[in-house]
């Protein structure tokens, strides 16, 4: 089955504590993308990556990193977390963003800093 | 600038009601992409619907259907009947094709609740 997968999809951490929200695609997609979700704002991308170690920032990147060393695997990291990065998050993945198709979205992870 | 706009936030009908949930958008480029995701209570991001800039034709899928507009950037859509089942926040986007990111741009969401 065709699927982007998150973990964890809930976690609630503290001030500081780093942590990393794993994404992979079995789709031998070649984008891939972080959007974060919060009241009000819609979603707001974070990082994306054209291709094995291609990244590039997005609108809101301040505060995370990201790796792209395969394919499929696209890890959102959050080297300190803050109470203003509590959201929801999603990880999303299509064939070719030249060509925009369907962006195929994981089921996204809760996070709360507290 | 490029952005879309759902200025509706909250939708509250009956059952089997007719709903249109409201799009409107802005981009400085002729060729662009649109699209729509529902957002059920579960939270996962469910693709419904993508219509390019070069083609106004109005789609039809079961009880859904979309109207867009070039004249006035608007691209919105329709639940025909609606049911409890169609309660969510639906997302309008675009992609305008200059960006070379892949980048969705979202409009806020649109709170669909649908009561029996």
């Amino acid at each position: 089955e065709a699927q982007v997968t998150q973990n964890p999809r809930y976690l609630i951490t503290v001030t500081g504590k780093k942590l990393t929200v794993t994404c992979s695609q079995n789709m031998n997609h070649e984008y891939m993308s972080w959007y974060r979700q919060d009241p009000g704002l819609g979603l707001r991308q974070i990082y994306y990556s054209m291709n094995v170690e291609v990244t590039d920032k997005g609108d809101v990147p301040e505060g995370y990193k990201v790796s792209r060393k395969e394919k499929r695997n696209f890890p959102l990291i959050l080297e300190s977390p803050s109470p203003n990065q509590t959201s929801l998050y999603f990880c999303a993945s299509s064939w070719n963003p030249t060509l925009p198709g369907e962006l195929f979205f994981g089921e996204g992870s809760r996070l709360t800093v507290l | 600038a490029q952005k879309v706009t759902q200025a509706q936030t909250e939708i509250s009908v009956v059952e089997k009601e007719d709903v249109t949930l409201d799009c409107v958008y802005e981009t400085r480029d002729t060729t662009y992409y649109l699209f729509w995701y529902k957002q059920p209570p579960s939270g996962e991001l469910v693709f419904l619907i993508r219509r390019n800039s070069f083609d106004e034709q109005n789609e039809i899928s079961g009880r859904y259907s979309w109207n867009f507009q070039k004249s006035t950037s608007s691209f919105n859509f329709t639940i025909t009947a609606s049911q409890v089942v169609d309660s969510a926040v639906y997302f309008c986007a675009l992609i305008p094709v200059s960006s070379n990111t892949g980048k969705l741009i979202f409009g806020q969401g649109t709170t669909l609740q649908v009561k029996p």
